[in-house]
C-alpha cells in the first residue's frame, strides 16, 4: 500500500469548511483513496473513498488531483462533532486490511 | 443496535494472566477483522476472517495471540501470558463479502496490563 502524508493537526472554526489534505505521491493506478475518522473513544468510521473522480456524499467531499498524487477531504460546514482524527488511506480494493497512518487531528472551535 | 459490538469494553489484568475478548459483527457480514491501537497511533491490522477461515495474520500477532471464529459469526481474540506492551485498544470490524467494501468498526476493548 502507498504511503500517505497528512498534517499532524489542524484547526477550523465551527460552520466553516474544513479542508484536510493528504499526499500520496507513490499511489498506483489501481489504488483507491479512502478516508476514515475516529472520534475520541470510538472505533474508526468510514467517510468516503474515490479512485480518480471527485466524490461527494452526505458527510463530505473528496477532491483528487488529476495526477492522483494528492487529495483533499472537505467537510463543508464543520460542527463541533466533527472534532476527530482523520485518516487518509490508500489501498487496492482487493486488499483486506486497512493501513492507518497517524492521521490529522482536526479540532473544530466554537 | 445493529452495529459491531465488543465485550468487554474495558479490561484490567495483571501481567502474566490470560484475557479473551469477544466481537459480534454485523449480522450477515462474512468478513471480520481485528486491529490493535496504541495511544497516539493509528490502528494496526492483526488478522481477518472470511466466515470461519482465518485468511491473513500480521506479524504483530505473536504466538501468545490467537483468534477464532468457530461458527463464522462472533469472534474471540485471546492473549496468553499478557505483557505490559499488550496494553492497547483492540478493535474489531466487519464487512459484507459482496458490494460495498466499507469496514464497520466496533467501539473497541481497552486492555490495561499492570
Amino acid at each position: 500500500d502507498a504511503k500517505t502524508t497528512q498534517p499532524t493537526s489542524m484547526d477550523c472554526a465551527e460552520g466553516r469548511a474544513a479542508n484536510l489534505p493528504c499526499n500520496h505521491s507513490t499511489i498506483s493506478g489501481n489504488e483507491y483513496v479512502y478516508w476514515y475518522r475516529q472520534i475520541h473513544s470510538q472505533g474508526p468510521q468510514y467517510i468516503i473513498h474515490g479512485l480518480k473522480n471527485n466524490e461527494t456524499n452526505e458527510m463530505a467531499s473528496l477532491i483528487i488531483t488529476e495526477d492522483r498524487k494528492s487529495s483533499t477531504l472537505i467537510l463543508p460546514h464543520a460542527t463541533l462533532r466533527d472534532t476527530a482524527v482523520y485518516y487518509c488511506i490508500v489501498r487496492v480494493q482487493v486488499a483486506q486490511k486497512l493501513v492507518f497512518g497517524q492521521g490529522t487531528r482536526l479540532t473544530i472551535n466554537p | 443496535d445493529t452495529g459491531v459490538s465488543q465485550d468487554p469494553r474495558h479490561k484490567i489484568t495483571k501481567r502474566g494472566q490470560n484475557v479473551t475478548f469477544r466481537c459480534d459483527p454485523i449480522s450477515e457480514h462474512n468478513r471480520l477483522y481485528w486491529y490493535r491501537q496504541t495511544l497516539g497511533q493509528g490502528p494496526e491490522f492483526l488478522t481477518y476472517f472470511q466466515n470461519e477461515a482465518q485468511l491473513e495474520k500480521s506479524r504483530l500477532l505473536s504466538d501468545r495471540f490467537s483468534a477464532e471464529r468457530p461458527k463464522g459469526s462472533f469472534s474471540t481474540l485471546e492473549i496468553q501470558r499478557t505483557e505490559q506492551g499488550d496494553s492497547a485498544m483492540y478493535l474489531c470490524a466487519s464487512r459484507a463479502l459482496q458490494g460495498w467494501d466499507e469496514q464497520y468498526f466496533g467501539p473497541g476493548t481497552r486492555l490495561t496490563v499492570t
